[in-house]
């Protein structure tokens, strides 16, 4: 059993395409979040949901956006790729509580690579 | 400063061996603090929470100064499945905010 689920594992795609992402949790967890880990390896998150809301959006371009249809699925939608989107996009999700101690679980990554 | 401080590494070391990483933060309000472990091409997951008081896992001992701000990893007996990114992991007060270090690499050695 996935407790993280992420479509496709691998993207390769020419710049100027959109595509999209999908992300699954099936552990009943509140809050998902897309992550980027770039050549350097550098995780940084970019967005957050909790509840199906939009609580954190970090300085990322408006050619990212997210989409959350229920508390389950997190999806991410990318407009006109560009090379610099070249990099790991990981989901991960939480269940919150009062002492911010929940651990976040990951997706397996999906792999884009912007020619 | 960044928010949060590792050093890269690598760190090389031989089976058995005890190694020790620290991490410093720079925003003194942070409340929540783990180590994660990434493999390669793989996705991070939780090692350990770090509490106040300190915790220890097995081989595995994790420590908080809120005074310096920073928190350390101690692992002993080093085994090669060791080998891995240590990522320090901070959460700060009243958001849902994880910020994430940079990682550590360690390399264990037979």
């Amino acid at each position: 059993d996935t407790a993280v689920s992420q479509t496709p594992k691998y993207l390769v795609t020419q710049m100027g395409n959109d595509k999209s992402i999908k992300c699954e949790q099936n552990l009943g967890h509140d809050t998902m979040y897309w992550y980027k880990q770039d050549s350097k390896k550098f995780l940084k998150i970019m967005f957050s949901y909790n509840n199906k809301e939009l609580i954190i959006n970090e300085t990322v371009p408006n050619r990212f956006s997210p989409k959350s249809p229920d508390k389950a699925h997190l999806n991410l939608h990318i407009n006109s790729l560009e090379l610099g989107d070249s990099a790991v996009y990981f989901c991960a999700s939480s269940q919150e509580g009062d002492r911010a101690r929940e651990t976040q679980y990951f997706g397996p990554g999906t792999r884009l690579l912007v020619l | 400063r960044k928010e949060v401080e590792q050093d890269p590494g690598p760190f090389n070391v031989p089976e058995g061996a005890t190694v020790a990483f620290n991490c410093t933060y720079s925003n003194s309000a942070s409340q929540s603090f783990f180590w994660y472990r990434q493999d390669c091409r793989k996705e991070p997951k939780l090692l350990m929470s770090v509490y106040s008081s300190g915790n220890e896992d097995g081989r595995f001992t994790a420590q908080l100064n809120r005074a310096s701000q920073y928190i350390s990893l101690l692992i002993r007996d080093s085994k090669l499945s060791d080998s891995a990114t240590y990522l320090c992991v901070i959460r700060n007060t009243g958001g849902f905010k994880t910020i994430f270090g940079a990682g550590t690499r360690l390399f264990v050695k037979a």
